[in-house]
């Protein structure tokens, strides 16, 4: 069963606007970490943000904030005043702490484009 | 900042031949990972290690095997290659178990079989 769901399209954003990226996790681990990357079109993944699920304030990370929501299973990801580098694939992940080793599950991503 | 290296950017191979793909990181990680990525699947784990000599599978295993003789180098092996293992495959490290722990990713190599 899929653990990590982004069902978004492909999004068009306005520079300087915010946008929101969802993703619904599955688990039945009380502890585990949610995390979004970034990939840009070169390929490499870039760390953003992290959230453990004990955590008890939304993890912010300059642009970048969390909004977790435990209850609903949710983690979206919010990217205030967009700018035309954010445009790249965007993917939440999970590591449930039943493997133990740190392994991350992830979506299929969300694509957002910047446009000036 | 930690580096993960992957040997080739692209690679095109030919279906039956042994392919390796090498990965390198150079900050003393314990964990390495091998995905897969695919156009409208995500990232899918095909082998993770957490120590020398030691690997696990992931979610894909099949077709492919894994090498961890030194820390800092985690190889994936396609043993025979087919034209279904075409994809971009990226390498993965981590510090060690911890839950919040990152992974830092390669830059990835786009392997095409023929």
């Amino acid at each position: 069963a899929q653990k990590i769901t982004q069902t978004q399209p492909g999004m068009f954003v306005q520079e300087k606007e915010a946008v929101t990226l969802d993703c619904t996790y599955d688990t039945s681990d009380q502890s585990y970490g949610l995390f979004w990357y970034k990939q840009p079109s070169s390929g490499e993944m870039i760390f953003l943000i992290y959230q453990g699920s004990y955590d008890e304030q939304n993890a912010t990370e300059g642009r970048y904030s969390l909004n977790f929501q435990k209850a609903r299973k949710s983690a979206n990801l919010v990217i205030s005043a967009s700018q035309l580098g954010d445009s790249a694939m965007y993917f939440c992940a999970m590591r449930e702490d039943f493997y133990g080793n740190n392994r991350l599950a992830f979506g299929k991503g969300n694509q957002v484009v910047v446009i000036p | 900042d930690v580096k993960v290296t992957q040997s080739s950017r692209y690679l095109v191979k030919r279906t039956g031949e042994k392919v390796f793909l090498e990965c390198v990181q150079d900050m003393d990680h314990e964990n390495m990972f091998w995905y897969r990525q695919d156009p409208g699947l995500g990232l899918r784990l095909i082998y993770f290690s957490y120590d020398v000599k030691m690997k696990e599978k992931g979610d894909i295993p099949e077709g492919y095997s894994v090498s961890r003789e030194k820390k800092e180098r985690f190889s994936l092996i396609l043993e025979s290659a087919s034209t279904n293992q075409t994809s971009m495959y990226l390498c993965a490290s981590s510090r060690d178990r911890s839950g919040n722990e990152k992974l830092f990713f390669g830059s990835g190599t786009q392997l095409s079989v023929l």
